[in-house]
């Protein structure tokens, strides 16, 4: 069971938009800032986001992602079938003293 | 641009210690990163071990129980992670990461390619 809950899976057809959202409590997204990470098939995991919607150089603008109080989302825009993925949320979590990670979500470009 | 590379035995027993090391390039682990351990456990998602810091500073993960050690050796410019009284449960890919810590922020922009552990007798 993850701190942070994250929907298993999502899908979406080529060029389509998704959304895949992170959800937590006041002792970690809303108090602190959310990164996301793209991890391809047998592939070590990406940073795609940090400091909610900071994108790291190389990371293409259909990357997005927003905080909302204690929720986060990552927004990925003109799908392609390379971004078939598992996709993490993850954050520092105060009341724990450790950084948590969501369970992650499987993105299929049908 | 930093460079890791996770090495350490593939299999440890039940009971045992497993140890693993992560070789630096590329940066000093006396810059300003936090050195960090996080692994996967075969078809599961990430879990944050633990990270240390140049001045020798440690968080764990709590759901370890105490379990891992964090370690840096400057002469050598690599960090180490220790994890005690393994069970089956602590099979998994084992990443060593630069992490980004403080003021709120946490992220890791550097990953190694990760090393699978498999703990049986």
């Amino acid at each position: 069971q993850s701190v942070l809950t994250q929907p298993p899976s999502v899908s979406a057809a080529p060029g389509q938009k998704v959304t895949i959202s992170c959800s937590g409590s006041n002792s970690n997204i809303g108090n602190n800032y959310v990164s996301w990470y793209q991890q391809l098939p047998v592939t070590t995991p990406k940073l795609l986001i940090y400091e909610n919607n900071q994108r790291p150089s190389g990371i293409p603008d259909r990357f997005s992602g927003s905080k909302s109080g204690t929720s986060a989302t990552l927004d990925i825009t003109g799908l392609q079938t390379g971004d078939e993925a598992d996709y993490y949320c993850g954050t520092w979590d105060s009341s724990l003293s450790a950084v948590v990670f969501g369970g992650g979500t499987k993105l299929t470009v049908l | 641009q930093v460079q890791l590379q996770e090495s350490g035995p593939g299999l440890v027993k039940p009971s045992e210690t497993l140890s693993l090391t992560c070789a630096v390039s590329g940066d000093s682990i006396s810059g300003v990163y936090w050195w960090t351990w996080v692994r996967q456990a075969p078809g599961k998602g990430l879990e944050w071990i633990g990270q240390v810091y140049r001045d020798g500073s440690t968080n764990y993960n709590p759901s370890l129980n105490s379990r891992a050690t964090i370690s840096l050796d400057k002469s050598k410019n690599h960090f180490s992670l220790q994890l005690s009284s393994v069970t089956a449960a602590d099979t998994a890919i084992y990443y060593c990461t630069t992490e980004k810590y403080g003021d709120g922020q946490s992220y890791f922009d550097y990953w190694g390619q990760g090393t699978l552990v498999t703990v049986s007798s």
